[in-house]
């Protein structure tokens, strides 16, 4: 079974700065999907950013981008330029890339990083 | 824009009690999940739907027990509430197919005295 890990229950970053998150798995499978969500205070959890096992380049969507080391199965997220409204709890997510009905496409989640931006 | 609403935001139960959580999507997907989000760890997936009247157990599913009878609503029952399901539930739908993403409702936060 696959095991997603955050190291960093909490990361604290100075408005306009940049922080890193952290999130590491374990998985047996060569191919497979890395999602960052973010889910802000008392709203709905929303995607951020995605990576394809089998793509080298790391994704990037504005300031939101990722680090992925397949070898080293990391998969950090770096935010620049951060804004208050980036305050949120922050999930990585393993799915694998079988497509299998009966799988489902579920993901597996690590414990989460809260982000608190400091004005 | 993909819609995912749940029946209620806040749900005070009592031990014994039988309780219902309901999800609705919008947006046709095969896929229907629910997951328990605790502190620290993260969200941990009870069951989900591939189709209609179709279930697999995920990672928890004990104590709980889902239905889906139409494809766009996918019910969690707790056939007996206890203490310890004390937590938030999130309701997620997807498509099987491609590089896709699941889409999220806003959570019911349960408690159980």
């Amino acid at each position: 079974a696959q095991t997603v890990t955050q190291s960093q229950p909490e990361m604290s970053v100075q408005e306009a700065e940049t922080v890193t998150l952290s999130c590491t798995y374990d998985t047996s499978e060569s191919d497979y999907y890395l999602f960052w969500y973010k889910q802000p205070p008392s709203r709905q959890m929303i995607l951020v950013i995605r990576q394809e096992a089998y793509k080298q380049q790391n994704a990037t969507e504005n300031r939101f981008s990722v680090n992925f080391q397949k070898a080293a199965k990391s998969f950090s997220l770096k935010i620049s330029d951060s804004q208050l409204g980036d305050a949120a709890m922050y999930f990585c997510a393993y799915r694998s890339a079988l497509m299998i009905k009966a799988a489902g496409n579920k993901l597996t989640f690590g414990g989460g990083t809260r982000v608190l931006v400091k004005p | 824009d993909v819609k995912v609403t749940q029946s209620s935001r806040y749900l005070v139960k009592r031990t014994g009690e039988k309780v219902f959580l309901e999800c609705v999507q919008d947006m046709d997907h095969e896929n229907m999940f629910w997951y328990r989000q605790d502190p620290g760890l993260g969200l941990r997936l009870i069951y989900f739907s591939y189709d209609v009247k179709m279930k697999e157990k995920g990672d928890i599913p004990e104590g709980y027990s889902v239905s889906r009878e139409k494809k766009e609503r996918f019910s969690l029952i707790l056939e007996s509430a206890s203490t310890n399901q004390t937590s938030m539930y999130l309701c997620a739908s997807g498509v099987l197919v491609g590089f896709n993403e699941q889409f999220f409702g806003p959570g019911t936060r349960l408690t159980v005295l």
